[in-house]
C-alpha cells in the first residue's frame, strides 16, 4: 500500500519550453502534497505545499509563477516548470500524506528534469 | 522549530558488521521523527516512524530505532550489514503539522 507514483521519470527539454510532472497516489486519497527539488549528493528542499483545491503554499525563494502546482484531485498533483532554464535542471521528488493516515509522507520515485 | 542534524555524511562498514547512522534532532515538543531511505536515481522509502509510542521502533529491513529523549538522538541500527543495505539514508522530523525537515543525508557504503 501507500504507493505513489510520478510520470515521467526523466525528461529532457530545451530552454524555455514548459515541462508538467504528474504526481499520483495510487491507492490512498492525499489532501496534501509535496514538491521537493533534490541536487546531487544533497538532501532534499521542500519547495512547495500542495493542497486539493487550494492555492499551493510556497517556501521562501521558490518563484510561484516559474513552478506551478495544481492539485486538482486527491490523488493528483502536478507540477509545470515554465520557461525552463538550464539551472531548473534537477531531480524533482514528490510526496503525498495518507488524508486517513499519519504524518508520514510516501514519495515518489522522483523526475530527472533536463534542460538544454 | 524543528532541525535535524545527522552526524556523518558517509559511513563505511563491512558486510556483517554493526550499522549505526545516528541522527539528532532540536525539538521543544514530543517530536514525529522518521527514516528513509534513497537508491540511487530513486524516490524516498520510509523505514520506520516514530509517533510517541514506543521509544524502540522496528522499520522494514531489519532495520530499527531508538527514541532517547535525554538525549535528543533517533539514532538508526540494524544489527548486520548487507550489500543491499548500501543507499543514502535521511532523517527527519515533522515540523508544524505538516512538513518535513530532513537532516543531511548519510551515505551508507558496505564492504565486502
Amino acid at each position: 500500500g501507500a504507493v505513489v507514483s510520478q510520470h515521467p521519470s526523466r525528461v529532457i527539454c530545451k530552454s524555455g519550453t514548459s515541462v508538467k510532472i504528474e504526481c499520483r497516489s495510487l491507492d490512498f486519497q492525499a489532501t496534501t502534497m509535496f514538491w521537493y527539488r533534490q541536487f546531487p549528493k544533497q538532501s532534499l528542499m521542500l519547495m512547495a505545499t500542495s493542497n486539493e483545491g487550494s492555492k499551493a503554499t510556497y517556501e521562501q525563494g521558490v518563484e510561484k509563477d516559474k513552478f506551478l502546482i495544481n492539485h486538482a484531485s486527491l490523488t493528483l498533483s502536478t507540477l509545470t516548470v515554465t520557461s525552463a532554464h538550464p539551472e531548473d535542471s534537477s531531480f524533482y521528488i514528490c510526496s503525498a500524506r495518507d488524508s486517513g493516515g499519519g504524518y508520514e509522507q510516501y514519495f515518489g520515485p522522483g523526475t530527472r528534469l533536463t534542460v538544454t | 522549530a524543528q532541525s535535524v542534524t545527522q552526524l556523518g555524511s558517509h559511513v563505511s562498514v563491512s558486510e556483517g558488521a554493526l550499522v549505526l547512522l545516528r541522527c539528532n534532532y532540536s525539538s521543544s515538543v514530543p517530536p514525529y521523527l522518521f527514516w528513509y531511505v534513497q537508491y540511487p536515481n530513486q524516490g524516498l522509502q520510509l523505514l520506520l516512524k516514530y509517533t510517541s509510542a514506543a521509544t524502540l521502533v522496528k522499520g522494514i529491513n531489519g532495520f530499527e530505532a531508538e527514541f532517547k529523549k535525554s538525549e535528543t538522538s533517533f539514532h538508526l541500527t540494524k544489527p548486520s550489514a548487507h550489500m543491499s543495505d548500501a543507499a543514502e539514508y535521511f532523517c527527519a522530523g515533522l515540523q508544524g503539522a505538516q512538513k518535513l525537515v530532513f537532516g543531511q543525508g548519510t551515505r551508507l557504503t558496505i564492504n565486502p
